[in-house]
C-alpha cells in the first residue's frame, strides 16, 4: 500500500503571496490532518477532514484553509503569506473516524521570503 | 498550555542498553496515546500506541506503560540500536471529541552511541 503522499515537497514564496499544498492519504483511508511543525512551537494541528468536512480546526488564522475531496484527496491553503508561516507542513490520514494512529506523509517544507 | 509535556530535550544511551522516554500529560479526556519517531525533513513515524484501559503495549523491542493516575507514559526501548537515533513525540487524544486530532509534546532527542 502506497502511504501518504505531499506535494510539493519544497516551496518557496514571497510575503502576500498564497500557497496551495496537496496530500493524498493512504488508499481507503477517509480521515485528512494537516499539522504545521516549526521549531519554536513544535507540531500544532491545523485541521481535520473527515468525508469532505472539516471536523475541527485547530488555533491558526483564517488565512490557513483547506479542503477534502470525494476521494479523500485533500489540500490546504495559506493566504497572504507571512515570514512567520515558514515550516513544515505535514499531512496525516488515518485508517477510522477517531481515536487511531495518524500515519503521516514527507510533509512539505514552506519558506516564505 | 501544553497539555502534553516532554522534559527531557535530549538523551544519550549506550548501543544496547535501555532507552527511557516519558511523557507527562495533564487532561484528564486523553483516552489513547501514541509515541512516534522523526527524522529531519522527514514525517514522524508511527511506533506504537496504548489505550487508556491498558496499562501496557509491547511491539518487539518497544514498549509503552501508562499510568493514568499519574497521567504519565513512557517508552522502553530494549536494546537500543544507533538506527533509533531521532526525536521522539508522544501524542494524545480524546475520544470524545468525535474527529482526529494529536497533541503533541515538544519531543525529546535520543542519541544512541556505540
Amino acid at each position: 500500500k502506497a502511504g501518504v503522499t505531499q506535494t510539493p515537497r519544497y516551496l518557496i514564496k514571497t510575503r502576500g503571496q498564497q500557497v496551495t499544498l496537496s496530500c493524498s492519504p493512504i488508499s481507503g483511508h477517509r480521515s485528512v490532518s494537516w499539522y504545521q511543525q516549526t521549531p519554536g512551537q513544535g507540531l500544532q494541528f491545523l485541521f481535520e477532514y473527515f468525508s469532505e468536512t472539516q471536523r475541527n480546526k485547530g488555533n491558526f488564522p483564517g488565512r490557513f484553509s483547506g479542503r477534502q475531496f470525494s476521494n479523500s484527496r485533500s489540500e490546504m491553503n495559506v493566504s497572504t503569506l507571512e515570514l512567520g508561516d515558514s515550516a513544515l507542513y505535514l499531512c496525516a490520514s488515518s485508517p477510522q473516524a477517531t481515536n487511531t494512529e495518524a500515519f503521516f506523509g514527507q510533509g512539505t517544507r514552506l519558506t516564505v521570503v | 498550555d501544553q497539555q502534553v509535556k516532554q522534559n527531557s530535550p535530549s538523551l544519550s544511551v549506550q548501543e544496547g542498553r535501555i532507552s527511557i522516554l516519558n511523557c507527562d500529560y495533564t487532561n484528564s479526556m486523553f483516552d489513547y496515546f501514541l509515541w512516534y519517531k522523526k527524522y529531519p525533513a522527514e514525517g514522524p513515524t508511527f511506533l506504537i500506541s496504548i489505550s487508556s484501559i491498558k496499562d501496557k503495549n509491547e511491539d518487539g523491542r518497544f514498549t509503552v506503560f501508562l499510568n493514568k493516575s499519574a497521567k504519565h507514559l513512557s517508552l522502553h526501548i530494549v536494546p537500543s540500536q544507533p538506527g533509533d537515533s531521532a526525536v521522539y513525540f508522544c501524542a494524545a487524544s480524546a475520544q470524545g471529541g468525535g474527529y482526529n486530532k494529536l497533541i503533541f509534546g515538544a519531543g525529546t532527542r535520543l542519541a544512541v552511541h556505540p
